[in-house]
């Protein structure tokens, strides 16, 4: 079955950086890409970009241009997220989810916290 | 940019038919995708391209898209569908993904 495994939890300072990692299994990990989503504390759900496994080309949100990263590994089935200049405002939940073509994103990771504060 | 409307919460009795909608311009003509979060939980697809129920997704989960509002319709709603519910499209205008700001479904 699909799997969407998400790096563990992080707390950073603002100004800082972070990488979240989704390590994915159960399905032909080239066929499909992976869209990135955050949930801030009770709040709805933001989509920040996706990625194309196979050729490495990225579409990010207006909002997050310049800002955002995704990559992929693919000897070892994981894409990463790279979010700089964090602040405060970064606090949420961070999804991972498979999207084959960037419109719908239909199997989710568990999510990774990021807490961005002093 | 475009612009996906959902009423912020809904109350149903067990049993009884929820209806969830999500108002955008001209929806009607977009795919729309519906997720059910859970409290404490990612997102689950449980409707893509207006109508179709994902597998292991039950049947009482249905949905209808057109002109300008598309429908989430759960009928004999039981205690388990108390959750957020998102409405999705892609907007291929500018390529994007895009998000309702959810329905909070209260079942009594």
């Amino acid at each position: 079955q699909v799997q969407l495994v998400q790096s563990g939890a992080e707390l950073r300072k603002p100004g800082a950086l972070v990488k979240v990692s989704c390590k994915a299994s159960g399905y032909s990990f080239s066929k499909y890409g992976i869209s990135w989503v955050r949930q801030a504390p009770g709040r709805g759900l933001e989509w920040l970009g996706w990625i194309n496994v196979y050729t490495g080309y990225t579409n990010y949100a207006q909002k997050f241009q310049g800002r955002v990263t995704m990559a992929t590994d693919t000897s070892t089935t994981t894409v990463y997220l790279e979010l700089r200049s964090l602040r405060s405002a970064d606090t949420a939940v961070y999804y991972c989810a498979r999207d084959e073509a960037g419109q719908v994103p239909d199997s989710w990771g568990q999510g990774t916290l990021v807490t961005v504060s002093s | 940019s475009y612009v996906l409307t959902q009423p912020p919460s809904v109350s149903v009795a067990p049993g009884r038919t929820a209806s969830l909608t999500c108002g955008g311009h001209n929806i009607g003509g977009k795919g729309v995708h519906w997720f059910r979060q859970r409290p404490g939980q990612a997102p689950v697809l449980v409707i893509h391209y207006d109508s179709d129920r994902p597998s292991g997704i039950p049947e009482r989960f249905s949905g209808s898209n057109s002109g300008n509002t598309a429908t989430l319709t759960i009928n004999r709603v039981e205690a388990g569908d108390e959750a957020d519910y998102y409405c999705q499209v892609w907007n291929s205008g500018t390529d994007h993904v895009v998000f309702g700001g959810g329905t909070k479904l209260t079942v009594l």
